[in-house]
Formats: C-alpha cells, sequence, structure tokens
C-alpha cells in the first residue's frame, strides 16, 4: 500500500536558516511525489514535482527537493528561510490509479 | 485565469440539515476530488470522480455524496448522517493522464450552529 510519512510534525527556524522538511515513502513502482505549500485559510499551492530524470528537483519561491530512492525519501530544503515561508507543508505521491496520498504535513514557524 | 473555485468560503449547518459545498474549474480537468482536513490529520479523500456520471468512494465516503453530471462541477453534499462535519473542505482537480499535479481551490470552512 502507499503511504507517505512526515515526521516531523512542527518545525522552528530563524530567519536566514536553512531548512529541510522530511519525506518518506512507500511505493512499490517508480513513484510520482510533490510538496505542496498551504498558508492558513487556503488551499494548497504546489511547490515542485518529481516524475523522472534528475534527482534533484528546482521548485518556486527558492525550494528544491531530493529524491533518493535508496532510502525512499523526498526532503525539501531551502537554503534561506524568510518570514513568509511560514506555512503548513505536505509531501504527496500518486499511484497509477491517480490516486493521491498526503502526509499529515509539517508546520514551518519562522522566528524573525 | 484558469482556476477552481469553492463556495461558499465559510458555511454553518443546523443539526440534522444537509448542506452542499460548491466546486466548479475552468481548467478543463477530468479528475476532481473532495478532501476534508482536521487538524493534525492531514487530507483525507472523501470521494473522487475521474469522468462525468462517474465517481468512487474515497477513505471517509460515510455521511457524504457527490455528483458529476458536468466536467466543470463536482459538488460534495455533508448530509446529516456525517456527525462530525466540522472542518476544512478541499476541492482540487487534474489532468487524467500524465500523472500530473493536483490544483486546489481555496477550500470551505464548515461548522455547525
Amino acid at each position: 500500500a502507499q503511504s507517505v510519512t512526515q515526521p516531523d510534525i512542527h518545525i522552528t527556524v530563524s530567519e536566514g536558516a536553512s531548512l529541510e522538511l522530511r519525506c518518506n515513502y512507500s511505493y512499490g513502482a517508480t513513484p510520482y511525489l510533490f510538496w505542496y505549500v498551504q498558508s492558513p485559510g487556503q488551499g494548497l499551492q504546489l511547490l515542485l514535482k518529481y516524475f523522472s530524470g534528475d534527482t534533484l528537483v528546482q521548485g518556486i519561491k527558492g525550494f528544491e527537493a531530493e529524491f533518493k530512492r535508496s532510502q525512499s525519501s523526498f526532503n525539501l530544503r531551502k537554503p534561506s528561510v524568510h518570514w513568509s515561508d511560514a506555512a503548513e507543508y505536505f509531501c504527496a505521491v500518486v499511484n497509477t490509479g491517480n490516486q493521491f496520498y498526503f502526509g499529515t504535513g509539517t508546520s514551518l514557524t519562522v522566528i524573525t | 485565469d484558469g482556476g477552481i473555485t469553492q463556495s461558499p468560503k465559510y458555511l454553518f449547518r443546523k443539526e440534522g440539515q444537509n448542506v452542499t459545498l460548491s466546486c466548479e474549474q475552468n481548467l478543463n480537468h477530468d479528475a476532481m476530488y473532495w478532501y476534508r482536513q482536521d487538524p493534525g490529520q492531514g487530507l483525507r479523500l472523501i470521494y473522487y470522480s475521474q469522468i462525468v456520471n462517474d465517481f468512487q468512494k474515497g477513505d471517509i465516503a460515510e455521511g457524504y455524496s457527490v455528483s458529476r453530471e458536468k466536467k466543470e462541477s463536482f459538488p460534495l453534499t455533508v448530509t446529516s448522517a456525517q456527525k462530525n462535519p466540522t472542518a476544512f473542505y478541499l476541492c482540487a482537480s487534474r489532468p487524467q493522464v500524465g500523472n500530473q499535479p493536483q490544483h486546489f481551490g481555496d477550500g470551505t470552512r464548515l461548522s455547525i450552529l
């Protein structure tokens, strides 16, 4: 069965510090992976996606993620966090039946 | 601009009442989804539809119903059988082919009076 785990429920970082949000997936075939961001009371916005090829993918707002098949991970990173990055972040995988599986999310607080 | 419109933004339901949440998209997407979001639980799939006049139950379909009479529209009815309907509801859509990402509306927050 497909699943996504985000081990960190809440992370606090200082503005300007680097960020890494963890995501582990369980999927038998080649995974199609996504990271979304959600501001309070809003819908989810796509940050980046991985289908195949280069394992380091670039997204919007200066985010990137690295796919590591050996570790079943797809961690999200940003070199320098801005106060506006405070939000909820979700990792997701889609299966061949077009069903999406989301992690439970990581809430990011940025200290200024 | 293309996108997904959910209405209303806030909705209040009385005990024993059915309410319908609207979701409209002009992205020409085949597939549409309804999720329920509760604090600390991420997104849980209620129903999804991959084509007009067809839909499938998700993980938490009990107490909910949907219809897909038009490609653009996928309304969700929260029935009186749903005993704990207070939540944030998100609608999403995506193209059917190519493992494309979902696009989300801005959500409807449903509360019980």
